[in-house]
């Protein structure tokens, strides 16, 4: 079946710290992958995505690239902000539409 | 742009009561996905929509049954609530447009906040 493995939290940084939050993934076919955000008592937003080996998805300075090989869609960022305290979940679909397989979120703190 | 909007918000019950979830999708799109969020876990898929018509089905009780209307709203029922039932309940939406081409991106919806008694 299809899984999403990822690092546990709570991570806590420093303002304008490097940001990296591993995600491995298992699947039978050729999933799509996506990096989701939810804020304190809120929705979830789409943070990035990639739909095909070697993609890199990026928005708001997150960056995370398909990697096929070791079946991994790690997220960073260079420089983290208080603003980019949430919980990031990484997730599959596949196939592609059908529903979200997601990991078990990683909480980020960051402190000024 | 518009986004998905779900009603109620935030929604009390006590055991053994029913509860109806609405959902409507961005305009447009053709499929319709509800998720279950129980305290500080992962979303949980329930079950999806193409078309109006039951496309995929996950984790949903039997207690619980799920329509799309013909204006793409859909409804998620919820029969002899339970404790455990207690969750943020998501709605996603998507253009899928299986068989032409797709777009896999599904856009959530705040939730509805359940909480039962």
């Amino acid at each position: 079946g299809n899984s999403v493995t990822q690092m546990e939290g709570p991570v806590t940084l420093s303002e304008e710290a490097f940001l990296t939050i591993n995600c491995t993934y298992t699947a039978t076919g050729y999933p799509s992958l996506f990096w989701y955000v939810q804020y304190p008592g809120e929705g979830l937003q789409l943070l990035l995505k990639a739909t095909k080996a070697d993609d890199k998805g990026s928005n708001k300075g997150f960056e995370a690239t398909y990697r096929k090989e070791t079946t991994s869609f790690h997220l960073e960022k260079g420089s983290v902000q208080v603003s980019d305290s949430a919980v990031y979940f990484c997730a599959l679909s596949d196939p592609p539409g059908y529903a979200l397989n997601f990991g078990k979120g990683t909480s980020l703190l960051v402190t000024p | 742009a518009a986004g998905v909007i779900q009603s109620p918000r935030h929604l009390i019950k006590e055991k053994r009561e029913t509860a109806t979830l609405k959902c409507y999708p961005i305009p447009r799109h053709d499929t319709v996905y509800w998720y279950q969020q129980g305290p500080g876990q992962d979303p949980q898929f329930l079950i999806s929509f193409y078309e109006k018509m039951q496309s995929d089905k996950g984790s949903i009780p039997d207690r619980f049954s799920a329509q799309q209307f013909s204006d793409y709203h859909s409804e998620l029922n919820m029969s002899s609530l339970e404790l455990g039932d207690s969750a943020l309940y998501f709605c996603a939406s998507s253009l899928v447009s299986r068989g032409v081409s797709y777009q896999e991106t599904q856009y959530f919806g705040p939730g509805t906040r359940l909480l039962v008694l």
